[in-house]
């Protein structure tokens, strides 16, 4: 069955980086694209960027534009979400999320979350 | 950015009940509009995909409507496992952005 498996809680000090995984399986991996998607504590979603895992083509989020780097390793099947510089406001559950196949874009398969504390 | 704003911000219901979520984009989205619901702890599950489409394994009791800024999602016959927040997405461009969630309660 399809599923996503992301890598365990974090806590960072301000300033720092933090990489997390997202481990596909079930599916041809490189048919699709990986979004990551947080939650800050309380709020809405927010949508960060995206991966092509066929040609490793990305899209950011144009707030997180120079801090937020997104790779995969096709071997692996995984996918990864390196976030840095990090500040209190970074802290949040942090979802990867397949793109469903078709011309719309949607999520239909999601990790189970990952939280990311950030605290001095 | 396209905004996305859900009305109402919760509501109360019980078993059974019909309820009405609505979502409202700051520009035409046409029908690039899709449904979660996120569980207590859970990440979100799609419901609905391109306002009205069920997505595979849902139960029929959710339904989508609308196009263009207004979109609505419906829950005939509310059971247990809705008691939760649901989240629309716009999917017209991106950045694709969320509402900011409808939380159902038990009333």
């Amino acid at each position: 069955q399809v599923q996503l498996v992301q890598s365990g809680a974090e806590v960072e000090k301000p300033g720092a980086s933090v990489k997390l995984s997202c481990e596909a399986s079930g599916f041809t991996f490189t048919n699709y694209a990986f979004h990551w998607v947080r939650q800050a504590p309380g709020q809405s979603l927010e949508w960060m960027g995206w991966i092509s895992a066929g040609d490793g083509d990305t899209r950011y989020s144009q707030k997180l534009l120079g801090r937020l780097t997104i790779t995969t390793d096709t071997a692996a099947t995984t996918v990864f979400m390196e976030l840095t510089s990090l500040t209190s406001a970074d802290t949040a559950v942090y979802y990867c999320a397949r793109r469903a196949r078709g011309h719309i874009t949607y999520f239909d398969s999601w990790g189970q979350g990952t939280l990311v504390t950030v605290s001095s | 950015d396209i905004q996305m704003t859900q009305s109402p911000s919760s509501l109360s219901a019980s078993v059974g009940d019909r309820v009405t979520i609505t979502c409202r984009a700051s520009q035409n989205i046409a029908k690039y509009l899709n449904w979660y619901r996120q569980k207590p702890g859970k990440a979100p599950t799609v419901l609905i995909y391109s306002a009205s489409n069920l997505q595979s394994g849902v139960p029929p009791r959710f339904s989508g409507s609308g196009s263009g800024t207004d979109f609505t999602l419906t829950i005939a016959n509310l059971q247990p496992e809705d008691f939760a927040i649901y989240f629309c997405q716009q999917a017209y461009s991106g950045p694709w952005t969320f509402g900011q969630g409808t939380k159902v309660e038990i009333k």
